[in-house]
């Protein structure tokens, strides 16, 4: 069975360009996370979707970040201007229906802002 | 707003020195605390579940713990491929999966 998958896998843009990170996860998992991670630090909780619908956004920085799940399958997380502060790795992780199980993790993307 | 806390934030061991590491959570409600394990340059690798005060898992040379308020994740007789940074998270009522900082675990041969 495939695992999350992520791409892109690294991502190197300018500031005040925009920037997309996509995110396909396991089949059948209906509630997909995404995350960022800052160096030496544990990884934040962005947005949490329950199929298509974004259930929390309150940790997403909505006024450059914007995220969508269309037909509550792939997902995508977009920067729009990104400052030099979004350098980090962002990651998507998937779990199943069942409220309690473990999510499982991609590899992520690691942008850099310069 | 509900914490995850893990210490030390880093750890030495030499190999076959035994250890643990501590994941402390405030969330009233806990539906589960979750262990997993970093590699450099990827994504968290799932360990565990524990859900209830008094549950043990184990895996290999690795055993988590679970009380009212904290978590263990001994070590036993560690190798130098156990090292990695290893994460805590718990999820409360909300299903929000929120995480430590981690701890970085070195073992020298």
């Amino acid at each position: 069975e495939a695992g999350v998958v992520q791409s892109p896998r690294y991502k190197i843009i300018e500031k005040k360009q925009p920037v997309a990170f996509w995110c396909n996860p396991i089949s059948g998992h209906n509630t997909l996370y995404w995350y960022r991670q800052n160096l030496g630090q544990g990884p934040e909780l962005l947005i949490r979707y329950e199929n298509e619908e974004a259930v929390d956004d309150s940790q997403l920085p909505k006024d450059r970040f914007s995220a969508e799940r269309l037909k509550g399958v792939d997902s995508t997380l977009k920067i729009q201007p990104a400052e030099l502060g979004d350098s980090a790795v962002y990651l998507c992780a998937s779990s199943s229906r069942q409220m309690n199980t473990e999510a499982f993790f991609g590899q992520g993307t690691r942008l850099t802002v310069v | 707003e509900d914490q995850v806390t893990q210490s030390p934030e880093a750890l030495r061991l030499q190999e076959g020195e035994s250890s643990s590491l501590n994941c402390s959570y405030t969330v009233s409600g806990l539906r589960g605390l979750f262990w997993y394990r970093q590699d450099p340059g990827k994504g968290p690798e799932f360990l565990f579940t524990l859900y209830s005060a008094g549950e043990e898992k184990e895996k290999e040379r690795l055993k988590a713990t679970l009380t009212k308020k904290e978590s263990f994740l001994h070590i036993t007789a560690p190798k130098p491929e156990d090292s990695a940074t290893y994460l805590c998270a718990e999820k409360g009522e909300d299903n929000d999966m929120r995480f430590g900082a981690g701890t970085r675990l070195t073992v020298k041969p």
